[in-house]
């Protein structure tokens, strides 16, 4: 199975300033297609896990141009600026390359 | 527009088999390359995928639960379906199901309770 990896966040973080979470799998997920098969959700709280990248750094429709994906085969980073009291939640990287699917343990944003 | 709605018993007792349901709406699950899958959250925990099933009637399961789950789909009535035997305390959470392009349902709150 690929496991996914997520760092922390130096909870709380100031609003208006940036917040970048990381995320490392153990097996690349760089396809022969040219596309990384990683995806970012946010969970608010109390609320199912809402898509916010798609293969790596394509934004879902509706996301905040605020949200950034990017990385290489297995080190990514989603960088979320000028964070704002909506993006308080768990963010989880997810891999779906190949099956199992397996999610990173989630990352938690406070703001301050 | 892509809504799916999960329905369950709510609660159940231990061993006995958990049995979810899948509506959706807004796509067709016989159109090319379209799946669904179901996803569990254990209250206050992380996200553990469990099953896909896709348009085409493969099925993936997670190899840590395999030998108690079935996913079934009714495409004519756009349902999606798991079915989890032998169910324990540790099966206690929120069931979500998602379509393959990242939308998910609410979810639903299963207890497994004596």
């Amino acid at each position: 199975d690929i496991v996914m990896t997520q760092g922390a966040l130096p909870n709380p973080v100031p609003s208006g300033e940036s917040a970048s979470i990381t995320c490392q799998s153990s097996k690349s997920l760089l396809y022969s297609d040219g596309k990384t098969y990683l995806n970012w959700y946010l969970q608010r709280p109390g609320q199912s896990p809402q898509l916010l990248i798609y293969w790596m750094s394509t934004r879902a429709s509706g996301v905040s141009d605020r949200f950034s994906g990017s990385g290489s085969g297995t080190d990514f980073t989603l960088k979320i600026s000028r964070v704002e009291a909506e993006d308080v939640g768990v963010y989880y990287c997810q891999q779906f390359l190949e099956f199992p699917l397996t999610f990173g343990s989630g990352t938690k944003l406070e703001i301050k | 527009q892509v809504t799916l709605k999960e329905s369950g018993p709510g609660i159940l007792q231990p061993s006995q088999t958990l049995s979810l349901t899948c509506s959706f709406s807004g796509f067709l699950l016989s159109a090319s390359s379209v799946g669904v899958g179901w996803i569990r959250q254990p209250s206050g925990k992380g996200l553990e995928w469990l099953a896909t099933i896709g348009w085409e009637d493969v099925k993936h399961y997670n190899p840590s639960l395999k030998s108690r789950l079935t996913i079934s789909k009714d495409t004519s009535n756009n349902q999606v379906f798991l079915k989890i035997t032998s169910v324990d305390t540790a099966d206690t959470g929120t069931y979500y199901c998602a379509h393959t392009l990242g939308y998910w349902g609410q979810g639903v709150m299963v207890t497994v309770s004596s």
